[in-house]
Parts: C-alpha cells; sequence; structure tokens
C-alpha cells in the first residue's frame, strides 16, 4: 500500500543541524510532491515546503529560506528534509506528506496544495 | 506571515450540525480554490478530508463538506458523532509562500 515512512525521533543541541528522511513505497515516487510539515507541541501545523521528486525543485514557505534544504534521491525513493542551526523552538514533530491524487465527477487529478498521504512523523527534541 | 485563522474551540452534541470557518485574504482563499481541511486525532498523524474547497476523498464520509465566500473557507460537519472529536486544520495555496495552514480548531462533541 502508499506509505512514507520516517526515520527515528531525534534529539538535538542548540546550534546542531538535522536531517530527517521519509522513504516512499507503493507509487510512483517522480508523480507527487513531497511536503513537509511541522506541528511543535500543542500548536497548529506549519508548512515548511515541497521538493518535486521528478525534477528535484523546491519551494520552500519565506521563513525557512537559507536554513532548510530538501533533496531527494530517485534510486532509494527517500527524500531528505535538512534544517540548520537548530533551537529550541524548533522542537516538533516533523511530517512529510505527499501531495494528493483525486477523482471527482469521472475525472482524475493531481492537487498539488493538498496532502492526501501522511508520514508517521519524525519528533524532534532541541535541548541543551 | 500570519496563518489562516480559525477559531480555537467549537463544540456541538452528537445528531448537530457544526461549521468551523477559517479565514485568509485575497492572496490565498480569496483567489484559489486549492482549499484543504485536515483532521487530527490524539498523536495520530493528520488526514485529509477535503481538497480543492469542496471534494471528498474515497472513503471520507458524507458529512463532511466544505465550501468557500470570499475570503472565508468553512468545513461542516453534519450529524455530529462521538468519533468526530478531533483537532481540525484549514490550509490554501498562497502566492506569498505555498501552502499555509490556519491555527486549528479542537472540536468537542458534547
Amino acid at each position: 500500500q502508499v506509505q512514507l515512512v520516517q526515520s527515528g525521533a531525534e534529539v538535538k543541541k542548540p546550534g546542531a543541524s538535522l536531517k530527517v528522511s521519509c522513504k516512499a513505497s507503493g507509487y510512483t515516487f517522480s508523480d507527487y510532491y513531497i511536503h513537509w510539515v511541522r506541528q511543535a507541541p500543542g500548536q497548529g501545523l506549519e508548512w515548511m515546503g515541497w521538493i518535486n521528486p521528478d525534477s528535484g525543485g523546491t519551494n520552500y514557505a519565506q521563513r525557512f529560506h537559507g536554513w532548510v534544504t530538501m533533496t531527494r534521491d530517485t534510486s532509494i525513493n527517500t527524500v531528505y528534509m535538512d534544517l540548520s542551526s537548530l533551537k529550541s523552538d524548533d522542537t516538533a514533530v516533523y511530517y512529510c506528506a505527499r501531495s494528493g491524487y483525486g477523482c471527482s465527477g469521472g475525472s482524475c487529478y493531481h492537487y498539488y496544495y493538498g496532502m492526501d498521504v501522511w508520514g508517521h512523523g519524525t519528533t524532534v527534541t532541541v535541548s541543551s | 506571515q500570519s496563518a489562516l485563522t480559525q477559531p480555537a474551540s467549537v463544540s456541538g452534541s452528537p445528531g448537530q450540525s457544526i461549521t468551523i470557518p477559517c479565514t485568509g485574504t485575497s492572496s490565498d482563499i480569496g483567489t484559489y480554490t486549492y482549499v484543504s481541511w485536515y483532521q487530527q486525532l490524539p498523536g495520530r498523524a493528520p488526514k485529509i478530508i477535503i481538497y480543492d474547497v469542496t471534494k471528498r476523498p474515497s472513503g471520507v464520509s458524507n458529512r463532511f463538506s466544505g465550501s468557500k465566500s470570499g475570503n472565508t473557507a468553512s468545513l461542516t460537519i453534519s450529524g455530529l458523532q462521538a468519533e468526530d472529536e478531533a483537532d481540525y486544520h484549514c490550509s490554501s495555496y498562497t502566492t506569498i509562500t505555498g501552502v499555509m495552514f490556519g491555527g486549528g480548531t479542537k472540536l468537542t462533541v458534547l
């Protein structure tokens, strides 16, 4: 079945860097964008950006420009999210999620700004 | 940039209908039909329940419906059930940054 499997929980010190992986299976990897979304404890969802696994092209949320890097390895159907210069308020659950594919009125199509399959989340704790 | 605006909490009794608004601007909800809604149960990843303002993914109950008027999108849940108790998040495409989420709304079924 379609699934996204993320790497395990991380504990980091302030100033360190983070790399989270997201391995896709059950569908054609290159056909769907992968979004990264994070959720701080007790807070809402925050969109970080997306990567097009086909081209490697990326689009980052303004506040993450220069701070986040998303890459992919098409040989193993995996995308990565790197976040540098971690601070305590980067403590959050980090999710990867696939852009959507839906059918309505007899036609099916990709929708790139919604996310229809989510990883289980990677808990990241930043603490000295 | 501020998130889309949702009420922090809503509540309703079993069998009732509730509506959760999500207010944006002309840079997002007001111009584009790329609004999605997600249901998040405690400790779980979000699950999409509405995409492109009104469309339901396969397998999602028809008790969930979406709409939009001006800069505000809305999620309506009819025939409220205890299992609907969860956090609900809206999102929209935005010209400014790509995708933006609301702050989330906690639904309590009384």
